[in-house]
C-alpha cells in the first residue's frame, strides 16, 4: 500500500534559525496537505498543494510540492518558539479505487531552544 | 460554532472493560475517521466511515469496533480485546476521504 515518509523525526532548533521537514511518498499524490498539532493538541490543516511543482508561503512557512507529486517540504524561516510541535505531511494516492484516501506521515517534532 | 467535539477529555478504566468514546460533528461532513496515537507516535487509522451505516476497518482495528447510524456521530468502542488501549485517540471528519481533515480535541484513554 502506500507509505508516506517524513523526515527527520525530531528536530531540535535555536530560536531564529531555520528549519525544513520532508515528505516522501512511495505513490503519485494528487495533493499534498500539512497538519500541525501543538503538544497536547490536535492536529490543525495548514495548507494543501495541488499542482506540479507549487510553492505556497504562509507568512515564515514556505511549502513545496514536488515536481513528480511524490515529494514536498514545508521550511520555516527564522524559528519561533511558537513554531514547536508535530508537523504532518498527508496524501491521497493519484488514483485508485476502494479503500484509497489520506494517508499520513508519522510527522516531524520541532523543539524550538530559545 | 462548527466542529468536532469528543468526550469526554480524560477516560480512565479498568483492565476488561469495554469503554465508548463519542465524537460528534456540526460540519454536514459525509466522511469520517478514528485514529489512535501513542506518545512520540504517528496518526494510525482505526476505521474510517464514508457514508452512513457504512464503515471500514483502518490498520490497528483489531479490538475495537464503531457504528454509524447518524451522519453526526461515529462512537469508538475500545473493548477488552484490545491488549494495549492506553492511547490518545483522534477522531477526524472530511467532505470526502481525500479532503482536508477535521481534528476534534481527542480522548487520552488510560487503563489501569
Amino acid at each position: 500500500g502506500q507509505q508516506v515518509m517524513q523526515i527527520p523525526q525530531y528536530q531540535h532548533v535555536q530560536e531564529g534559525e531555520d528549519f525544513t521537514t520532508y515528505c516522501n511518498s512511495s505513490t503519485t499524490l494528487s495533493n499534498i496537505q500539512w497538519y500541525k498539532q501543538r503538544p497536547g493538541g490536535h492536529p490543525v490543516f495548514l495548507i494543501q498543494l495541488v499542482k506540479s511543482g507549487e510553492v505556497k508561503k504562509q507568512k515564515r512557512l514556505t511549502f513545496q510540492f514536488g515536481e513528480a507529486k511524490k515529494n514536498s517540504s514545508l521550511h520555516i524561516t527564522a524559528t519561533q518558539t511558537t513554531d514547536v510541535g508535530t508537523y504532518f505531511c498527508a496524501g491521497p494516492p493519484y488514483s485508485g479505487a476502494g479503500s484509497y484516501q489520506l494517508t499520513f506521515g508519522k510527522g516531524t517534532k520541532l523543539s524550538v531552544i530559545p | 460554532d462548527g466542529g468536532i467535539t469528543q468526550s469526554p477529555k480524560y477516560l480512565f478504566r479498568k483492565e476488561g472493560q469495554n469503554v465508548t468514546l463519542s465524537c460528534e460533528q456540526n460540519l454536514n461532513h459525509d466522511a469520517m475517521y478514528w485514529y489512535r496515537q501513542d506518545p512520540g507516535q504517528g496518526l494510525r487509522l482505526i476505521y474510517y466511515s464514508q457514508i452512513v451505516n457504512d464503515f471500514q476497518k483502518g490498520d490497528i482495528a483489531e479490538g475495537y469496533s464503531v457504528s454509524r447510524e447518524k451522519k453526526e456521530s461515529f462512537p469508538l468502542t475500545v473493548t477488552s480485546a484490545q491488549k494495549n488501549p492506553t492511547a490518545f485517540y483522534l477522531c477526524a471528519s472530511s467532505w470526502g476521504r481525500t479532503d482536508t481533515q477535521y481534528f476534534g480535541p481527542g480522548t487520552r484513554l488510560t487503563v489501569l
